[in-house]
């Protein structure tokens, strides 16, 4: 099956930095999503992005799928950004296959 | 989007017991997903619920442990029967939609305590 993982598995910000996360799969897939799971468990959709770029505020994402990578970039990283970043991916049916996940605390 | 509410959010229970957990969505759907996240774990897909036919499961997981009925497009339960102590995670219902994108949408959890 596809493999997915995510880097880097921790990482420590400052208040007003800015971040880079990165999800590499292992094969060719058509579907690729990346979720915020706050710190009550709620997983939060921040991006549906199989191929291309997408900006919402602080936030963008980059998939280049020929290379079988995405990255979210997060931007003036706020304490509310803390909590843990999926990458989930899937080929033809929804059966999304999730990484391994970066957890995120942004230190006042 | 879907807006998804499960039942209960959370509960505490003893090992040999059984919980049945609810997923209701606001329209309907076709694609319904159950999950378990284990603590400090990623998610993993435990089964398709499917309408008005049995549930598909993933390798790893049996109908007997986890029963499945999918009565309508908007409702799924999900059973964990005969608790023990290592089926303590979160339980995550899923939608799938396919307008304007192939998107999943997932229900708030409910936090399961097995002693």
């Amino acid at each position: 099956g596809i493999q997915v993982e995510q880097s880097p598995p921790d990482l420590i910000l400052q208040e007003g930095a800015n971040s880079t996360l990165r999800c590499n799969f292992s094969d060719s897939v058509n579907n690729l999503q990346w979720f915020h799971q706050n710190p009550w468990g709620q997983l939060i959709n921040l991006f549906y992005i199989p191929s291309g770029t997408k900006q919402n505020g602080r936030l963008s994402a980059t998939t280049v799928a020929t290379e079988r990578y995405s990255l979210l970039y997060i931007s003036s990283s706020q304490t509310t950004d803390s909590g843990v970043y999926f990458c989930a991916v899937g080929r033809g049916t929804y059966k999304y296959i999730f990484g391994t996940g970066t957890r995120l605390k942004v230190l006042a | 989007s879907a807006v998804i509410s499960q039942k209960p959010s959370r509960d505490i229970c003893q090992r040999g017991t059984s919980l049945t957990i609810q997923c209701q969505v606001d329209s309907q759907v076709t694609m319904m997903f159950w999950y378990r996240q284990q603590p400090g774990q990623s998610l993993t897909l435990i089964a398709t619920a499917n309408q008005g036919s049995e549930a598909t499961y993933e390798s790893g997981f049996v109908i007997d442990k986890f029963p499945i009925s999918r009565p309508n497009l908007t409702f799924s339960t999900l059973t964990v029967s005969n608790m023990s102590p290592e089926d303590s995670s979160i339980y995550l219902c899923s939608v799938g939609t396919t307008a304007p994108s192939d998107e999943q949408y997932f229900g708030p959890g409910t936090r399961l305590t097995v002693t």
